[in-house]
């Protein structure tokens, strides 16, 4: 049973355009969320992350958009550059107490100069 | 501060062996996380480790263990390997005494059982 899902494995986007990718989760006591991102040969970094009393958080280009009624998330990128180009991973917990996170299975985003 | 640090980086192994991998976290950091990483399954959730006590488990085998040291240094063994073993096995430490939730991840160790 999948709890965090991230429906789109590959997205393409042109340099200088928006990006969008979405997360989606099945239990409504996750009430933080949080992206990473993963270069090749690398570990993932920290990305952006968001509480659930929030609705939006923005860092920079990034900003991630919540809506819990849907159970959803988005992180958009904006304007995207080809550094971008990684794959995305949505991740969930709940921040009260000590329980771990739990990731998609990622998207792999590419910018096209 | 020095990152998140995994000793080795790559290792090859036979079927029905045995490894050790290990994991340094970042200065003042008392959470540790291992994580596998396969084609196609993301990061599943191994085993955490907080102040040398298992504090989460995932769904694993009983094959896959771990252990915490005093200086939050951390290892994971994987007993009598088998050929899905195979992946990319990631740590990440985290300072739980603050208001941030975040993991920072080391590099990982790429273990190819053959």
């Amino acid at each position: 049973d999948q709890q965090v899902k991230q429906n789109s494995p590959s997205l393409s986007v042109q340099e200088g355009r928006i990006s969008i990718l979405n997360c989606d989760y099945t239990n409504s006591m996750f009430d933080y969320f949080l992206w990473y991102k993963k270069y090749p040969a690398e570990g993932p970094t920290f990305l952006i992350s968001i509480s659930s009393i929030k609705d939006k958080n923005e860092d920079g280009r990034f900003t991630v958009f919540l809506n819990k009624s849907a159970k959803h998330l988005s992180l958009h990128i904006v304007p995207s550059q080809p550094g971008d180009s990684a794959v995305y991973f949505c991740a969930a917990s709940r921040y009260s107490g000590n329980t771990p996170l739990v990731f998609g299975k990622g998207t792999r985003l590419s910018v096209i100069a | 501060k020095a990152g998140v640090t995994q000793t080795p980086r790559y290792l090859i192994k036979t079927r029905g062996q045995q490894v050790t991998l290990s994991c340094s976290p970042i200065s003042g950091h008392r959470s540790v996380s291992w994580y596998q990483q396969t084609p196609g399954q993301g990061l599943q959730f191994l085993f955490e480790y907080f102040s040398e006590t298992q504090r989460n488990k995932g769904n694993f085998p009983g094959r896959f263990s771990g252990r915490q040291f005093s200086n939050s240094r951390s290892e994971m063994n994987v007993s009598t390997l088998e050929l899905g073993d195979s992946a990319l096995y990631l740590c990440a430490s985290s300072d739980t005494s603050g208001s941030s939730y975040e993991q920072y991840f080391g590099p990982g160790t790429r273990l190819t059982v053959t």
